[in-house]
């Protein structure tokens, strides 16, 4: 079981460059979830995938942010353009679309702008 | 609007049972979940509850909800320095399921 995998762990960039995240879900998982957390916070819903439709985006999902899912398996979230306000963790989750649809997250991908 | 709310720390006494409070705000979730973090770790599923349901026991966890309250808790039994850690309460929400979290329970374990 090699469960929710994200990468890189952990990225520290300058202000205004491009940085970008790839989440591998657990393999049969057709749902995609990314949620960013700031310190002292829960998690927040940015967007979801069913396999590889984007079919919602949070309000908190700017247009700096762009996330895919080409294949219905691994995704990617970009953001461009970083501002100090984009440092936190970035979580990948992924569950099934039936039964408990029970959403099990990955380690986080811990973004610094600087 | 949606909105989970947890009271923020919790200390207690190893060999003690803990019980973290969680209150929610929709009525139509189906599944409310307890998720542990470690620091600088992502989230670990602890133990999920179907909405029909009034509890759920899971080896040290138990998992008591009072619906016409919206009222969620996680008692650990037997509480081990090992339990340290920051407890979120999330219901789902959306289309989609997707989670809502409360801003989560750091809960101290003293030996």
């Amino acid at each position: 079981d090699t469960g929710v995998s994200q990468d890189p762990r952990h990225k520290i960039t300058k202000r205004g460059q491009n940085v970008t995240f790839r989440c591998d879900p657990i393999s049969e998982h057709n749902r995609l979830y990314w949620y960013r957390q700031t310190l002292g916070q829960g998690p927040e819903f940015l967007t979801y995938f069913q396999n590889e439709a984007q079919l919602e985006k949070s309000r908190l999902l700017s247009d700096r942010f762009s996330a895919e899912r080409p294949k219905g398996s691994f995704s990617t979230l970009e953001i461009q353009r970083t501002e100090q306000g984009d440092s936190a963790m970035y979580l990948c989750a992924s569950s099934l679309e039936t039964g408990s649809g029970t959403i099990y997250f990955g380690e986080g991908s811990w973004l610094t702008v600087v | 609007g949606e909105d989970v709310e947890q009271s923020l720390f919790l200390s207690v006494r190893e060999g003690d049972s803990s019980v973290i409070n969680c209150t929610y705000t929709d009525s139509s979730s189906t599944y409310l979940y307890w998720y542990k973090q470690e620091p600088g770790a992502g989230l670990q599923l602890l133990t999920y509850i179907f909405s029909n349901m009034d509890m759920k026991q899971d080896q040290r966890l138990t998992v008591l909800l009072n619906k016409k309250d919206k009222h969620l808790s996680l008692r650990i039994a037997d509480t081990q320095t090992g339990d340290s850690a920051i407890y979120f309460c999330a219901e789902t929400t959306g289309s989609a399921r997707q989670l809502t979290f409360g801003s989560g329970t750091q809960l101290t374990v003293l030996p």
